[in-house]
């Protein structure tokens, strides 16, 4: 069986500050995992994809994030958080890489940003 | 751009009532999904189909039923219902392979009282 944990349901952060999303999985195959990004009263839009090409995944909007196959982690990281960046961020995971689209997606973890 | 579109952004309907929530895509996917979101939960798939007229249940179908009889379009059912199926309900589509990327409509908030 897979399952996502989002280990933060909110962060709040400074305008200009790190941010620090945390993601870890659990597969019992190679799995695909992916960040997305629900802006208020939108649907959910890709950040970034990881897909064992390379360890360290870069996104949309200076967002990246590292997978750690021995910790079962995907955190998502940004240098300097803008207030556009107030958003909810859904780690989500795809262990059927062979087959199919099934995804199940981690609780969410709402970020705000303060000025 | 790929586009999904969700006919209502809002509905509301009384308990007991047929309910039903179109989505549209325009990109010639393959598969198409049902979730609905609710705090705390993330997404949780209800129905998702890859091909038309195919359908396979998904972690909570109870309640609800889904029809796909042309490629862009998938419905969603509610065939009668309850005030514990208030939420927000969003629609997907991916081009059919392994790891694709999925493309979201933008939600219907469905009140059920």
């Amino acid at each position: 069986a897979q399952s996502v944990t989002q280990l933060d349901s909110h962060v709040s952060v400074s305008e200009g500050t790190p941010v620090l999303l945390r993601c870890n999985y659990s597969s019992s195959y190679s799995p695909s995992l992916f960040w997305y990004v629900q802006h208020p009263n939108k649907g959910l839009q890709l950040l970034l994809k990881y897909t064992s090409a390379a360890t360290l995944v870069k996104g949309i909007n200076g967002f990246e994030a590292e997978f750690k196959k021995s910790e079962t982690s995907f955190h998502l990281t940004k240098p300097s958080a803008h207030m556009s960046d107030a958003a909810e961020y859904f780690c989500v995971v795809n262990p059927y890489k062979a087959a199919g689209n099934k995804l199940t997606f981690g609780g969410g973890t709402r970020v705000l940003v303060k000025p | 751009d790929v586009k999904v579109t969700q006919s209502s952004r809002y509905l509301v309907k009384r308990t007991g009532e047929k309910v039903f929530l179109e989505c549209v895509q325009d990109m010639d996917h393959e598969n198409m999904f049902w979730y609905r979101q609710d705090p705390g939960l993330g997404l949780r798939l209800i129905y998702f189909s890859y091909d038309v007229k195919m359908k396979e249940k998904g972690d909570i179908p109870e309640g609800y039923s889904v029809s796909r009889e042309k490629k862009e379009r998938f419905s969603l059912i509610l065939e009668s219902a309850s005030t514990n199926q208030t939420s927000m309900y969003l629609c997907a589509s991916a081009k059919a392979g392994a790891g694709d990327i999925q493309y979201f409509g933008a939600g219907t908030r469905l009140s059920v009282l």
